[in-house]
């Protein structure tokens, strides 16, 4: 059954942190996302990756950075961690065709 | 940018009901997913239509691509389809944009 795995379903971290969040995919897809998901404001792109080690902001990347060095993992990371960074957050991959996105089970952040 | 509107929010239905939820999109797409996010937060990908309609069990999607509008129906409605419905469109780039979702409930 093809994959998406984020690491950790439940993180709890200190205001100022550095938070690494993996994404491992087993589909050998080119395309992987985060996302972050709020109340009321649906799912937002943080950034996209279509290649190793090619990155694009998405529409809310402040405060975030990635990195993508093998085709399978994708790191989605918070250099200094605020409570506004509380949320949950997605991985997604897609083929390079975009036929179809497989999401992980979520990662459910709390910055206290 | 696609500005992309679902309706209901909330939906309550009695088991065996028939369910539609409908999604409207601004912009001219190349794609349309629909999704469904159960208590938990794993997001599974259900349909993705660029023209007419699928079916896949008791699910079945159509999408009118001159309307800008999609339907997502569920035909003898259970308790375990009880989840967040989500609609997301592509127009052309890698970006999806998602309306905010159903709450469906399913009562038996």
């Amino acid at each position: 059954d093809v994959k998406v795995t984020q690491s950790s379903r439940y993180l709890v971290k200190r205001t100022g942190e550095k938070v690494f969040l993996e994404c491992v995919q087993d589909m050998d897809h080119e395309n992987m996302f985060w996302y972050r998901q709020d109340p009321g404001l649906g799912l937002r792109l943080i950034y996209f990756s279509y290649d190793v080690k090619m990155k694009e902001k998405g529409d809310i990347p402040e405060g975030y950075s990635v990195s993508r060095e093998k085709k399978e993992r994708f790191s989605l990371i918070l250099e200094s961690a605020s409570t506004n960074q509380t949320s949950m957050y997605l991985c997604a991959s897609s083929s390079r065709a975009l036929d179809g996105y497989t999401f992980g089970s979520g990662t459910r952040l709390t910055v206290v | 940018k696609n500005e992309v509107e679902q309706s209901p929010q909330n939906l309550t239905a009695q088991e065996g009901e028939f369910i539609t939820i409908n999604c409207s999109y601004s912009v001219g797409i190349s794609a349309l997913h629909w999704l469904q996010q159960h208590p938990g937060g794993g997001i599974v990908s259900l349909f993705m239509l660029s023209s007419g309609k699928k079916k896949h069990g008791r699910l079945i999607a159509t999408i009118n691509i001159q309307e800008k509008h999609s339907s997502l129906h569920i035909t003898a409605s259970h308790p375990r389809d009880s989840a967040v419905y989500i609609c997301a469109v592509r127009a052309g780039s890698y970006q999806l944009t998602f309306g905010k979702g159903t709450k469906l409930s399913v009562i038996p």
